[in-house]
């Protein structure tokens, strides 16, 4: 296993166009992750899935962001319409659940992929 | 919600040197403190983390310690070396469980300085 793969991992668009992120996470684990980043800032929660349920998603997420993880593997994060504002580093992480883990400090242990960045003109 | 604050926002020390990097959190019902080292390029990568049922961690030249009284925690590096140079984050969980995404800080750019 390479760890977290993003993908693609620079995305230049122009605003109104929709763009979409895939995000494959280490294949154990069953909690997935997705955070934004922008620049000299920490990451930013947008929304996390354990297996395929969307568990929470954070007041950040406007009804222009989706995202899916259909068979509790690969996850996708679309960006409908988008604006200047967007422009960030959006970030993928897995972890194992704490179902999953015994002991369970090895629980909620994020692992990061590299990012996708997004530049919108 | 939870709200962590870290300082300082850029350090630079010399080789050799000790460096100190502290946070604070908002919610005493936080109990997994985690630190994440960001190199250019790259996403963030686990260096150490602390529970809250203990006061100190170390891993050879990193520790954490963590007051829950004055909800603090911080992240020591001795012996500095220049590939320690790196934006590292603090953050915090909301739930005992850690069943809450984290709350990352701002950052801090640390510039090891040979």
């Amino acid at each position: 296993d390479t760890g977290v793969s993003q993908d693609p991992r620079h995305k230049i668009t122009k605003r109104g166009q929709n763009v979409t992120f895939r995000c494959d996470p280490i294949s154990e684990h069953n909690r997935l992750y997705w955070y934004r980043q922008t620049l000299g800032q920490g990451p930013e929660f947008l929304t996390y899935f354990q297996n395929e349920a969307q568990l929470e998603k954070s007041r950040l997420l406007s009804d222009r962001f989706s995202a899916e993880r259909p068979k509790g593997s690969f996850s996708t994060l679309e960006i409908q319409r988008t604006e200047q504002g967007d422009s960030a580093m959006y970030l993928c992480a897995s972890s194992l659940g704490i179902e999953q883990s015994k002991p369970l400090s090895g629980a909620n242990v994020l692992t990061f992929g590299a990012g996708s960045r997004l530049t919108v003109l | 919600g939870e709200n962590v604050e870290q300082h300082p926002s850029t350090l630079s020390v010399q080789e050799g040197d000790s460096a100190v990097i502290k946070c604070t959190y908002s919610d005493s019902a936080s109990n997994y403190f985690p630190w994440y080292k960001q190199e250019l390029g790259k996403g963030p990568q686990l260096i150490i983390d602390i529970r809250s049922n203990v006061g100190e961690k170390k891993d050879q030249r990193i520790a954490v310690t963590l007051n829950k009284t004055a909800k603090h925690f911080s992240l020591h590096i001795t012996e500095t070396q220049p590939e320690d140079s790196a934006v590292y984050f603090c953050a915090a969980s909301t739930k005992p469980s850690g069943n809450t995404p984290l709350v990352f800080g701002k950052g801090t750019r640390l510039s090891v300085i040979a």
